[in-house]
């Protein structure tokens, strides 16, 4: 059964700051994998997504690459603003699941001023 | 990209009661999913919600507790039934239509608070 890790389950930095957000999955045969933002009472926003012959995509100052044989994926945030607070979260969609999404731990980000 | 809306966003029950949650989208979508997120968790799989027949739950899941319907392909309704204080989550439905990339696409969800 696939388990999907993130760490660290909370973060705290300044304005400015880069920051590295990872995510673990135990099971490498995966279809794809979805990174997601949560705002508190509010549904998800999808970031972005890395299929499983990809090794990185780009969105503004999201990065999102992806290790497949390791069962690894990191968010990479460039230069935090506060507006990025929010819980994060990542998801694969194992192959021949039609499209099951199983869901990490997520990652509860505040930027401070 | 897919709008979806969910109907209520949020509501308070009494134990032993039924609610049925709806989930409208803006287009034809092939897969719609509903989620649930207890307080504090991520989010779990409950069903797949197939057009025309009956839904396929995940394990734990049951169709007497979860009864869910899927008339055409832009709405599904959950109902969660004979409520109890752990039924106390966020219900969100979610879309795909498939293929490539395959990404997916959540509603607002509905805050459920039982008594």
């Amino acid at each position: 059964k696939q388990e999907v890790t993130q760490i660290p389950a909370a973060l705290s930095v300044p304005e400015g700051e880069n920051l590295v957000l990872n995510c673990s999955f135990t099971d490498s045969a995966i279809y794809n994998l979805q990174w997601f933002r949560q705002d508190p009472g509010k549904g998800l926003t999808s970031l972005l997504l890395i299929q499983s012959s990809q090794r990185e995509q780009t969105s503004g100052r999201l990065n999102a690459s992806l290790d497949k044989s390791s069962g690894r994926s990191t968010l990479y945030i460039a230069a935090s603003q506060p507006g990025d607070s929010a819980t994060y979260l990542c998801a694969v969609i194992d192959t021949g699941t039609a499209s099951k999404l199983t869901f990490g731990t997520g990652t509860r980000l505040q930027v401070t001023l | 990209s897919a709008v979806i809306s969910q109907k209520p966003s949020r509501d308070i029950c009494q134990r032993g009661t039924s609610l049925t949650i709806q989930c409208q989208v803006d287009s034809q979508v092939t897969m719609m999913f509903w989620y649930r997120q207890q307080p504090g968790q991520s989010l779990t799989l409950i069903a797949t919600a197939n057009q025309g027949s009956e839904a396929t739950y995940e394990s734990g899941f049951v169709i007497d507790k979860f009864p869910i319907s899927r008339p055409n392909l832009t709405f599904s309704t959950l109902t969660v039934s004979n409520m109890s204080p752990e039924d106390s989550s966020i219900y969100l439905c979610s879309v795909g239509r498939g293929g490539v990339p395959d990404t997916q696409y959540f509603g607002p969800g509905t805050r459920l608070t039982v008594l």
